[in-house]
């Protein structure tokens, strides 16, 4: 089976809420996680990363969160805007993959109400 | 916008053709990896090319084999097609093959449906 994937398929939240999307991994091996947004007809496009020696890093209204000793890893988002409103997909470049060579999660629909 | 291009944007093939997929990469990227990406399923690895050379490959058949030309554009094809080849195909390019961060920058990809 995959060895990313996620707890939710879907989320909705109210605009202006924090957003919390979450991600499971199975090969704990992994030193390298990346978020990803996927627009309806777009490709995916980069949120922000994290390697296995960080817990948290912060980029503009995100923050990934690490627990490698549950093999956990989260996206938050702060003062969720309708534009959030996308598919998120959490990848991993596992143990003995090139650079890029990404093993994806399923991924989570955001709904943003306005 | 990514300056990843790919064409065609949308193709219909039959089961049993063949099918040519395209990628001109982000200018000055020298790697491209590419993904095949079911409905409602996050995109899987095909495989990577560096310089004009297979770098890495997912778990998919010989049937799908790729191209990086000197300008490090791409081609995907696939050979004799089948129903669940219907996918979205997407083009990756980045910098650097080793030590480099997973930004990758996507194309918008290529919707084949397979009839």
């Amino acid at each position: 089976g995959e060895s990313v994937g996620l707890h939710l398929p879907t989320l909705s939240v109210q605009e202006g809420d924090n957003s919390i999307i979450n991600c499971a991994y199975s090969n704990s091996a992994s030193d390298y996680f990346i978020w990803y947004k996927q627009e309806s007809g777009k490709g995916p496009q980069f949120i922000i990363d994290i390697r296995s020696n960080m817990d948290k890093r912060q980029g503009q209204r995100v923050t990934v969160l690490l627990n490698k000793t549950v093999k956990h890893l989260s996206l938050q988002i702060a003062a969720t805007q309708p534009g959030d409103s996308a598919v998120y997909f959490c990848a991993e470049n596992p143990p003995g993959a090139g650079s890029y060579q990404l093993t994806f999660g399923k991924g989570t629909k955001l709904s943003v109400i306005p | 916008e990514t300056g990843v291009t790919q064409s065609p944007t949308h193709l219909i093939k039959t089961r049993g053709q063949q099918v040519t997929l395209r990628c001109s990469s982000q200018s000055g990227h020298n790697t491209v990896s590419w993904y095949q990406q079911a409905l409602g399923q996050g995109p899987q690895f095909i495989f990577q090319y560096y310089r004009e050379e297979e770098n890495g490959r997912g778990n998919f058949p010989p049937r799908f084999s790729g191209l990086q030309f000197p300008n490090y554009s791409s081609e995907l094809n696939v050979n004799a097609l089948e129903l669940d080849d219907s996918a979205l195909y997407l083009c990756a390019s980045s910098l650097a093959v080793t030590g480099g961060t997973g930004e990758l920058f996507f194309g918008e990809g290529s919707r084949l449906t397979v009839l």
